[in-house]
C-alpha cells in the first residue's frame, strides 16, 4: 500500500497570506489528523477528521481549519499567517479504533513564513 | 490532561550495542495506548512500536522492544544492536481512552546518534 501523501513539500509565504496544505491517506484509512511541529512547542495535535466530520480539535486559533473529503483526502487551510506559523506539518491516517490505532504518518510540509 | 516525559535530550550509542530511550506518562484513564516514533532529518515520522495499557506482555518488533512498566508509568524503548540508520529523533507518544480521537500526545523527544 502506498503511504501518507503530502502536498506541497515546502511552502515560503509571507505575513498575512493563507496557505492550504493537502494530504492523501493510506487507502482505506478513513481517520485523518494533523500536527504541528515546531521546535519551541514540539508536536502538537491540531485536529482530527473522520468521514467528513471533525471528531476532535486541539487549542489553536480559528485561523486554523481544516476539512476532509469524500475520498478521506483532507486539506488543512491557514489563514493571516503569522511568522509563528513557520513549522513542519505532519498528517497521520488511521484505522481501528481508539486508543489501540496507530497513525502512519507522512512527509509533511515544510511552512516558512516571512 | 495526559503528559510524556522524556528526559534524555540526547543519546550516544555505539554501533552494535544496545540503548534504552526513557519514557514516562501521566494520564489518570485505564485505557491508553503508547507509541514510539522514529523522525530521522527528513522529518518523517515513523512507526516503532505499540504497547496497549491491558497488554500482559512487553511488545517487541525486530531490534525494538518497549519495557513497560505500569506501575512506575514508564515505557521504556530498548533498541538492540544499534546501527548507523538509527541515528534519529525519537518521540515516545500517547492515546487514551475512547473519545480522544486522532490526538496523540508527544514527549520533547531524544535524539540519538549512533557512533562507528
Amino acid at each position: 500500500k502506498a503511504g501518507v501523501t503530502q502536498t506541497p513539500r515546502y511552502l515560503i509565504k509571507t505575513r498575512g497570506q493563507q496557505v492550504t496544505l493537502s494530504c492523501s491517506p493510506i487507502s482505506g484509512h478513513r481517520s485523518v489528523s494533523w500536527y504541528q511541529q515546531t521546535p519551541g512547542q514540539g508536536l502538537q495535535f491540531l485536529f482530527e477528521y473522520f468521514s467528513e466530520t471533525q471528531r476532535n480539535k486541539g487549542n489553536f486559533p480559528g485561523r486554523f481549519s481544516g476539512r476532509q473529503f469524500s475520498n478521506s483526502r483532507s486539506e488543512m487551510n491557514v489563514s493571516t499567517l503569522e511568522l509563528g506559523d513557520s513549522a513542519l506539518y505532519l498528517c497521520a491516517s488511521s484505522a481501528g479504533p481508539p486508543p489501540r490505532e496507530t497513525q502512519y504518518f507522512g512527509p509533511g510540509t515544510r511552512l516558512l513564513v516571512l | 490532561a495526559q503528559k510524556i516525559t522524556q528526559t534524555q535530550p540526547g543519546m550516544f550509542v555505539q554501533e552494535k550495542e544496545a540503548v534504552t530511550l526513557d519514557c514516562t506518562y501521566d494520564t489518570s484513564d485505564p485505557s491508553y495506548g503508547l507509541f514510539w516514533y522514529k523522525q530521522p532529518s527528513s522529518g518523517e515520522m515513523i512507526f516503532l512500536i505499540y504497547q496497549g495499557s491491558y497488554d500482559q506482555q512487553n511488545a517487541t518488533e525486530g531490534r525494538y522492544s518497549l519495557n513497560f512498566q505500569k506501575a512506575r508509568k514508564s515505557a521504556n524503548l530498548v533498541i538492540s544492536a544499534s546501527q548507523l540508520g538509527d541515528s534519529a529523533m525519537y518521540f515516545c507518544a500517547m492515546r487514551v481512552g475512547g473519545t480522544s480521537y486522532g490526538k496523540l500526545t508527544f514527549g520533547q523527544g531524544t535524539i540519538l546518534t549512533v557512533h562507528p
